[in-house]
């Protein structure tokens, strides 16, 4: 069964502009990790932002936040002030305690920003 | 400097071979994985290992071999049996406990020809 949802397979931005990457999860452990990665075209993984289950407050890495709402099994990723850089594809990611550690990827958004 | 490290970069594969895609990694993790991407596509779990000498099948194992022999390096084999071996690899390696990221190598990229 899928754990990890990306609904949104690609999605075109301003320059400057915010966008909302989805991501809805599934398990039933208490403790686990969200992650989200950005790959660029050279196809290396870059790692953004982390959420863990207890953190009450929301995570923020400079341009990214995640909004993490765990009653609904979400953990968007918002980047703020797009840049052309930004061009990528994102992937969200789970890690469950229980599962032997296991990290599970969605299928990803691509982001195009635009000029 | 730490990091982690595949090679080759790129591999060619003819039908019926099997082939060893390397993964090394001086970070002192526990945790190594090996995943495949295919174009557009996210990444598939094939193997994964907590502590040397002992690791878990993935999503997507079959046709696919592994070791792990020593704590720096999961070597990952694909055998003939795998049928469509195209794609993009990735390894990653983490410490124990579900709060720390993956770090991840460059990747192979395997083309069968």
């Amino acid at each position: 069964a899928q754990k990890i949802t990306q609904t949104q397979p690609g999605m075109f931005v301003q320059e400057k502009e915010a966008v909302t990457l989805d991501c809805t999860y599934d398990t039933s452990d208490q403790s686990y990790g969200l992650f989200w990665y950005k790959q660029p075209s050279s196809g290396e993984m870059i790692f953004l932002i982390y959420q863990g289950s207890y953190d009450e407050q929301n995570a923020t890495e400079g341009r990214y936040s995640l909004n993490f709402q765990k009653a609904r099994k979400s953990a968007n990723l918002v980047i703020s002030a797009s840049q052309l850089g930004d061009s990528a594809m994102y992937f969200c990611a789970m890690r469950e305690t229980d599962s032997w550690g296991k990290f599970q990827f969605g299928a990803g958004t691509q982001v195009v920003v635009t000029p | 400097d730490g990091g982690i490290t595949q090679s080759p970069k790129y591999l060619f594969r003819k039908e019926g071979q099997n082939v060893t895609l390397s993964c090394e990694q001086n970070l002192n993790h526990d945790a190594m994985y090996w995943y495949r991407q295919d174009p557009g596509q996210g990444l598939r779990l094939i193997y994964y290992s907590q502590i040397v000498n002992d690791f878990q099948k993935g999503d997507i194992a079959e046709g696919y071999s592994v070791s792990r022999e020593k704590k720096e390096s999961f070597p990952l084999t694909v055998t003939s049996a795998q049928k469509n071996p195209t794609a993009f690899y990735l390894c990653a390696s983490t410490w124990q406990g579900g709060n720390t990221e993956a770090f991840f190598g460059q990747g192979t990229r395997l083309t069968v020809v």
